[in-house]
């Protein structure tokens, strides 16, 4: 079935780190896929999206190509802040379809 | 990890009616949260559900269209109130405890 599969935190990176959180995804057609954060006390915050093949969204530095040859779509940022501390969720919700599937999430501190 | 059900899954609606959406959380969460993803759009927060206090709404969101009930820590319910078609949306669920989890959507459609 469908689903996304993000990789295992928790994250712990020094301030000026290079970030990358991995996450594939199983889709029947042709998925939408999102990158979300959640600061602690908040809702989800849309970081980035891709609706298409090959497509690269990006936002506040971060980065992710949707590579359907390897069903992934993996978030990157060259150089965290501290104010980067949060929890990244992978998602994707199907054209076809109505269902959302979330990665468990990544949690990520970032340390000075 | 906690389960969260959602329902209806789907359902279509006639204009001028109200709709409650159910979220059940098999384990105490702390937050709940509900948001709306209109067609071709991103999520986006409508309120935080806490238990024991009345829902935060954000920004454009009204208790009086969306009004939301969280009478215990495990429960919450989304009304969406007066039905027009531009509430035609996906509403999804999610709840914040030791970790983060999310229903499968409620897809509403209009008529």
């Amino acid at each position: 079935g469908d689903s996304v599969t993000q990789m295992e935190g928790p994250v712990t990176l020094s301030e000026e780190a290079f970030l990358t959180i991995n996450c594939t995804y199983t889709a029947t057609g042709y998925p939408s896929l999102f990158w979300y954060v959640q600061y602690p006390g908040e809702g989800l915050q849309l970081l980035l999206k891709a609706t298409k093949a090959d497509d690269k969204g990006s936002n506040k530095g971060f980065e992710a190509t949707y590579r359907k040859e390897t069903t992934s779509f993996h978030l990157e940022k060259g150089s965290v802040q501290v104010s980067d501390s949060a929890v990244y969720f992978c998602a994707l919700i199907l054209n076809t379809g109505n269902q959302f599937y979330f990665g468990t999430g990544t949690s990520l501190t970032v340390i000075p | 990890s906690a389960v969260i059900s959602q329902k209806p899954s789907r359902d279509i609606c006639q204009r001028g009616t109200s709709l409650t959406i159910q979220c059940q959380v098999d384990s105490q969460v702390t937050m709940m949260f509900w948001y709306r993803q209109q067609p071709g759009q991103s999520l986006t927060l409508i309120a935080t559900a806490n238990q024991g206090s009345e829902a935060t709404y954000e920004s454009g969101f009204v208790i009086d269209k969306f009004p939301i009930s969280r009478p215990n820590l495990t429960f919450s319910t989304l009304t969406v109130s007066n039905m027009s078609p531009e509430d035609s949306s996906i509403y999804l669920c999610s709840a914040s405890g030791n970790t983060i989890y999310f229903g499968e959507g409620s897809w509403l459609t209009v008529v």
